[in-house]
């Protein structure tokens, strides 16, 4: 069982649909992340928050857009995506900018 | 190109057997990360190694840096077939202006 909870688990939507995905971690962590990850590919970094601010954005597009409500969740809303963003979403999280990241079980998200 | 690559891409081993993985960097390490990724799921945090030299065995799992910190190895001895998955190696590039990266990954397959 991961210590970091991503909901939902699938998500099927349209390309006008707005959506968010979740993520919640209790282990007092500080430092949030939010990958993607293609098929047989690795993950690959999309967004940091560090102390609840915004610390990282690798040019992701602005169809994506990250929130941090307090320290324990972290939310991307979704809003006209493409198909090509049709991907496994990883949520981690660590005890700050350092150390291990720890992931949860992503959402697999598929775009029509 | 890629900062880290993994060899081999690929491995199928019979139960039993010790295998090695390896991850090289061009660029100094100051933070070496080994994860685990069954398909379609979350990583899962094996190893950390940040010295030179540094060495880290949990069960039958072994990770070293080498002295220069470019090059990681993780060996697997006695593999079992809840050994398979994919194996990734990360690193944080903040140091040279770029943010958490991981390699390709290794896919492993155990045969019972």
């Amino acid at each position: 069982d991961t210590e970091v909870t991503q909901t939902p688990k699938h998500l099927v939507m349209g390309m006008t649909n707005k959506k968010s995905l979740k993520c919640e971690q209790h282990m007092g962590h500080r430092a949030m992340y939010w990958y993607k990850q293609k098929a047989k590919k690795p993950p690959e970094l999309m967004f940091v928050y560090s102390y609840e601010k915004l610390s990282i954005n690798e040019s992701v597009p602005s169809r994506f857009s990250p929130e941090c409500p307090n320290s324990s969740l972290l939310n991307l809303h979704l809003h006209a995506l493409q198909p090509e963003d049709s991907a496994l979403y990883l949520c981690a999280s660590s005890r700050d900018r350092e150390g291990p990241q720890h992931f949860g079980d992503g959402t697999r998200l598929s775009i029509l | 190109s890629q900062e880290l690559e993994q060899s081999p891409q690929s491995l199928i081993v019979q139960e039993g057997k010790n295998l090695t993985i390896n991850c090289t960097s061009s660029k100094t390490l100051y933070g070496l990360y080994w994860y685990k990724q069954k398909y379609g799921e979350g990583l899962i945090f094996l190893m950390m190694l940040q010295k030179g030299g540094e060495e880290k065995s949990h069960e039958k799992i072994t990770a070293k840096l080498d002295e220069k910190k470019q090059q990681s190895s993780l060996h697997i001895t006695a593999s079992q077939p809840s050994h398979a998955g994919i194996y990734l190696c990360g690193a944080d590039f903040r140091n040279y202006g770029q943010n958490f990266v991981f390699g390709p990954g290794t896919r492993l397959s155990v045969l019972p």
